[in-house]
């Protein structure tokens, strides 16, 4: 199985702020990435696929980028609704595996 | 829109079968471009892939699961389900269904788990 890797595992930010998060895979998936944003008692949404392609109705404030084994998921200016918990997850194989998730706090 | 509507009981005695479904409306479950997936979300433990069944009905399992897992398509109705037995208490989590749907993107080919059922709250009890 594909580990996924991401750091950091919470992380304390204002309002404005911009923030990165990592996401590493144990082996070599491509762009085959996605990242998902979970918020308490809800089930997760995809904000990204391809590594860098937004989903539909995502706001622009979110990008992704990497290839291979290596990927960020940066929000350029953190909104009140953007704090949540991300996660990444890799579409290259089955079983789909995800990172542990990052916990975006104020 | 597409939506996922899950269904069926929150708590499962141990040794007894998890049983979960999950409807699918505004999208087709015999769609050629869809898995139709379980994952779950264990206290401590993050998301875990359970598996899919495809459109032809051919299905893949997480290898941890495979001995207790079925995961079934009844496109009649537009569902699919989830039977998982002999459960313990560490099988006590959020089950979510989902759609992990191909995205065709200038020649190339990329999956996205792009809608999910609101998620079950399953509690295995003795």
């Amino acid at each position: 199985d594909i580990q996924m890797t991401q750091s950091p595992s919470s992380l304390s930010a204002s309002v404005g702020d911009r923030v990165t998060i990592t996401c590493r895979a144990s082996q070599g998936i491509v762009n085959a990435l996605g990242w998902y944003q979970q918020k308490p008692g809800k089930a997760p949404k995809c904000l990204i696929y391809a590594a860098s392609i937004l989903q539909s109705g995502v706001p622009s404030r979110f990008s992704g980028r990497g290839s291979g084994t290596e990927f960020t998921l940066t929000i350029s200016s953190l909104q009140p609704e953007d704090f949540a918990t991300y996660y990444c997850g890799q579409h290259n194989s089955h079983p789909r595996t995800f990172g542990q998730g990052t916990q975006v706090e104020i | 829109q597409v939506q996922l509507q899950q269904s069926g009981p929150g708590l499962v005695k141990s040794s007894q079968t998890l049983s979960l479904t999950c409807t699918v409306s505004g999208a087709s479950v015999t769609s050629t471009d869809s898995y139709w997936t379980w994952i779950r979300q264990v206290p401590g433990k993050g998301l875990e892939w359970i598996g899919f069944i495809s459109y032809r009905g051919s299905t893949n399992y997480n290898p941890s699961l495979k001995s207790r897992l079925a995961i079934s398509v009844d496109s009649s109705k537009n569902q699919f389900s989830l039977n998982l037995s002999s459960v313990t208490a560490a099988d006590t989590g959020v089950y979510y269904c989902l759609r992990d749907r191909l995205y065709s993107i200038s020649r190339y080919y990329y999956y996205a788990m792009d809608v999910w059922g609101q998620g079950t709250t399953v509690t295995v009890s003795s």
